[in-house]
């Protein structure tokens, strides 16, 4: 089992519409995570950081984290072509071996 | 605040020569993650520097190595350049150590012919 999980996709959403993106992890003892937004050719970008349960907004952006059922998913409201792009699914690590565990990201289309 | 900057952005190199690359951290970052990314793979983690001292290190052979400065500046070294080296390389710096909120430079590409 993988430690950050990502459908790969793609996922295709008309305009306007809302995009759903998912991913599980399997450290229950996980307590940060992120989500970046990779366009292709570029780097990632952070667009969401979220540490507790419940959910986080940050304008057409929200994070909801879930870690009972070890889940943090991505919602964007009123999807934009502009949001076409790959989002990366991280989380943070503790201790000594404090880094970043990715997911290999989910690719999302919207279409106009 | 300037962002994390990393020179040179574009590198072709042949088989088994070295290449460096460098990385600048946002001012008052005082760690640097490197990455390496190809199509299908992900980002693959190669190791995180922090207060010049390594402090996590991923699955990768011996040939890439980095450091860093007092001024939190990062470089990576990769010797005996492979075909399979060709990537994207990106630099990351946190505040903190790496396991936080980390802000991607535009990377390097590099090619091994």
């Amino acid at each position: 089992q993988k430690e950050v999980e990502q459908n790969s996709g793609p996922l295709s959403v008309p305009e306007g519409a809302i995009a759903s993106l998912n991913c599980t992890y399997s450290d229950r003892g996980s307590q940060s995570f992120f989500w970046y937004r990779q366009y292709s050719g570029k780097s990632p970008e952070l667009i969401m950081s979220i540490y507790s349960n419940g959910d986080k907004e940050d304008g057409r952006f929200t994070a909801q984290l879930n870690k009972a059922s070890q889940y943090v998913s991505l919602l964007i409201r009123d999807s934009q072509p502009s949001d076409s792009a790959t989002y990366l699914c991280a989380r943070g690590g503790a201790g000594n071996n404090r880094k970043l565990i990715w997911g290999l990201g989910t690719s999302l289309a919207v279409n106009p | 605040k300037a962002g994390v900057t990393q020179t040179p952005r574009y590198l072709i190199k042949t088989r088994g020569q070295q290449v460096t690359l460098s990385c600048s951290p946002i001012s008052g970052h005082r760690s640097v993650s490197w990455y390496q990314q190809t199509p299908g793979q992900g980002l693959q983690f190669l190791f995180e520097y922090f207060s010049e001292t390594q402090r996590n290190k991923g699955n990768f052979p011996g040939r890439f190595s980095g450091r860093q400065f007092s001024n939190s500046r990062s470089e990576m070294n990769v010797s005996t350049l492979e075909l399979g080296d060709s990537a994207l390389y990106l630099c990351a710096s946190s505040l903190g150590r790496g396991g936080n909120e980390q802000f991607f430079g535009p990377g390097t590409r590099l090619t091994v012919l």
